[in-house]
């Protein structure tokens, strides 16, 4: 069963922390991706990676960097966490060779900055 | 800017009923097409994709495609209350590129 896991489901920081967001995927996908979901706002790229220390900007990349050591793993770093980053960050991954394959995501980590 | 526009609903139908969810899309190099659904407080799971014109069925749902018209709708049929959720329209641009871009998502209420 593949699989998309992130480190927490839950997180609460205070503003100005640096905050680490995991996912590890077991799919051995090439492709990963970090969005932000907010209501109203639906879902937005921040970073995606297609090899291991590869990163491309997405759409809202400001605030934020990422990190590829390992092929399975792709961090968001929050360098100095804000109130507005306050959200749910979703981590999602996909093979590449077809334009058909789906992406799968991970179950989120709602993280509240205070 | 490439954008992905859906009704934001809700949308409401009586258990049994068809649901009808259309997304039109902004890139008309675009070459293929998503329908997820999202619980609420869960991640998206995909439902089918789509990448030539007219239908294509899977069970209660068919999705459809009109690439001149720029336009996608997913088909729901024999709605049930375990429909009930978010549905969001994604779009892959041209050949090796793997990034989505997503609508902004449907939220359907099936009525028991």
């Amino acid at each position: 069963d593949v699989k998309v896991t992130q480190s927490s489901r839950y997180l609460v920081k205070r503003t100005g922390e640096k905050v680490f967001l995991e996912c590890v995927q077991d799919m051995d996908h090439e492709n990963m991706f970090w969005y932000r979901q907010d209501p109203g706002l639906g879902l937005r790229l921040i970073y995606f990676s297609y090899d291991v220390k590869m990163k491309e900007k997405g759409d809202i990349p400001e605030g934020y960097s990422v990190s590829r050591e390992k092929k399975e793993r792709f961090s968001l770093i929050l360098e100095s966490a804000s109130t507005n980053q306050t959200s749910m960050y979703l981590c999602a991954s996909t093979s590449s060779g077809s334009s058909y394959n789906e992406q799968f995501f991970g179950p989120g980590t709602r993280l509240t900055v205070l | 800017q490439k954008e992905v526009e859906q009704n934001s609903g809700p949308l409401s139908v009586p258990e049994g009923a068809i649901a009808s969810l259309n997304c039109t899309y902004s890139d008309r190099g675009s070459q293929s097409f998503f329908w997820y659904r999202q619980y609420s407080g869960k991640s998206p799971e995909l439902i089918m994709f789509i990448y030539s014109n007219g239908d294509k069925e899977d069970g209660r749902f068919t999705a459809q495609l009109n690439k001149a018209s720029q336009y996608v709708s997913l088909l729901i049929r024999d709605s049930q209350p375990s429909d009930s959720a978010t549905y969001l329209c994604a779009v892959r641009s041209g050949a090796g590129s793997y990034q989505l871009t997503f609508g902004k998502g449907t939220k359907l209420s099936v009525i028991p």
